[in-house]
């Protein structure tokens, strides 16, 4: 079946310097999403990529979508105290159901202050 | 507004016991889900209605039942519970139910099982 693998599993970075997460497919993605979940809550939507090669900003935050539609990257620019939590990459399925994301297994992210 | 609410947010119970999770959405969303987040924060799905049919099944035990009156409430009764039954369970919906459109997650329900 379809794998989203998520690398690394952990990141812990001094607030101020960069984090990058990234996300890899074993079969081309139609459309991949981001979500973040804080420790303690629940995963919330960031973003949404379509497009061979996308890149979309959100404030200090970078998503790509590679040129094969099977990888994609989020890029933190600065980190803030605010951008603790877990990542999570997620695409829709391959296998014939439309209703179903498979979630990578998410980038635990810690800054120390 | 709170868009998907579960209830209760936490429960402890013995093994053995049944119990039920409560899911609402009040988004108008065809489609909603269960997920299981474990300890480790891997998210999985477990099922999935659209418009009140089951869609998606995922190899759960048979201990879990589903069950939707309405496409706005997605209930998850557990019998018989075991400790690896302890997790974090996620309500969610989206439009549709295509893949392509956002999930939107409940709160959690902390399941703890002693």
């Amino acid at each position: 079946g379809q794998q989203v693998m998520q690398i690394p599993q952990y990141q812990h970075v001094q607030e101020g310097e960069d984090f990058t997460t990234y996300c890899n497919s074993s079969t081309t993605l139609s459309n991949i999403q981001w979500y973040k979940q804080r420790p303690g809550g629940h995963p919330v939507f960031l973003i949404q990529l379509v497009k061979s090669g996308e890149v979309k900003k959100q404030k200090r935050l970078t998503f790509q979508f590679g040129e094969a539609k099977k990888n994609s990257s989020l890029h933190i620019t600065a980190t803030q105290t605010t951008d603790v939590g877990t990542y999570f990459c997620a695409g829709p399925n391959s296998g014939g159901s439309n209703y179903k994301l498979t979630f990578g297994k998410g980038t635990l992210l810690t800054v120390n202050p | 507004d709170t868009a998907v609410s579960q209830t209760p947010k936490y429960l402890v119970t013995q093994m053995g016991n049944d119990k039920s999770i409560k899911c609402e959405q009040n988004l108008g969303h065809d489609t909603m889900y269960w997920y299981k987040q474990d300890s480790k924060k891997f998210l999985k799905i477990m099922f999935s209605y659209n418009n009140k049919e089951l869609i998606i099944n995922e190899t759960v035990p048979n201990r879990f039942s589903p069950k939707s009156p309405d496409k706005a409430h997605l209930n998850l009764h557990i019998n018989s519970l075991e400790l690896g039954d302890s997790a974090v369970y996620f309500c969610a919906s989206s439009q549709e139910g295509y893949s392509g459109n956002t999930i939107y997650f409940g709160e959690g329900s902390w399941l703890t099982v002693v």
